[in-house]
């Protein structure tokens, strides 16, 4: 089974509005962190934004945010205010345990995002 | 933030030949890096875990003959792929862990290496 699913191979989205892009995850583990990251065609991964399985509240990182659904097993990424330098690919992450060697993390197979003007 | 390279950006070589990518942390001291292979409109897949003073532990289906790491200091894995073939061509991403915790985003990427095998 997938641990991390993106369903949206691409998205559109008009410049200044907001954009959601979702993920869902699949773990036993209780301890887990989630990543968003940015992947323009240049091929450097930027890390965006983080949320861990037990924090208390949604992640946010200026346009960013992160709508986590624990119970849903999921974990959305909002950005507000889309811009044209927000086109890029968008890959959910997931690093699951607390054990050594086990913090590599597993992306989901990503979302491309367009921004239009 | 903490600054992971990748050496070269780019590579072409012919088949058959052997190809070295160096990863380094560049402000801190890396007990673990991770390689990850990601082919043309694909995810990133990890291929092996690189831990300095030991041997790398390999993904299933990646061959560790092939694809020799060595994290000989704590600032620098390399990894080298061995008699290339074409069907290896792919852009190779390293990653640094910074601390031992893991409830937080300790994890940072090179920019990544872009191998083309004729």
């Amino acid at each position: 089974a997938q641990k991390i699913t993106q369903t949206q191979p691409g998205m559109f989205v008009q410049e200044k509005e907001a954009v959601t892009l979702d993920c869902t995850y699949d773990t036993s583990d209780p301890s887990y962190g989630l990543f968003w990251y940015k992947q323009p065609s240049s091929g450097e991964m930027i890390f965006l934004i983080y949320q861990g399985s037990y924090d208390q509240q949604n992640a946010t990182e200026g346009r960013y945010s992160l709508n986590f659904q624990k119970a849903r097993k999921s974990a959305n990424l909002v950005i507000s205010a889309s811009q044209l330098g927000d086109s890029a690919m968008y890959f959910c992450a997931m690093r699951e345990g607390l054990e050594e060697g086990r913090r590599a993390l597993t992306f989901g197979s990503g979302t491309r995002l367009q921004v239009q003007p | 933030g903490a600054v992971v390279s990748q050496h070269p950006s780019w590579v072409i070589c012919k088949s058959g030949t052997s190809v070295k990518i160096e990863c380094r942390s560049l402000d801190f001291q890396a007990t673990t890096m991770f390689w990850y292979r990601q082919f043309p409109k694909q995810s990133l897949m990890l291929m092996a875990t690189s831990n300095e003073g030991s041997k790398a532990t390999y993904e299933q289906g990646v061959e560790k003959d092939k694809f020799l790491i060595n994290h000989a200091s704590l600032t620098l894995s390399t990894l080298t792929v061995t008699s290339a073939h074409p069907e290896d061509s792919s852009f190779y991403i390293c990653s640094a862990e910074l601390g031992l915790t893991v409830y937080n985003n300790e994890q940072f990427f090179g920019p990544g290496t872009r191998l083309t095998v004729l």
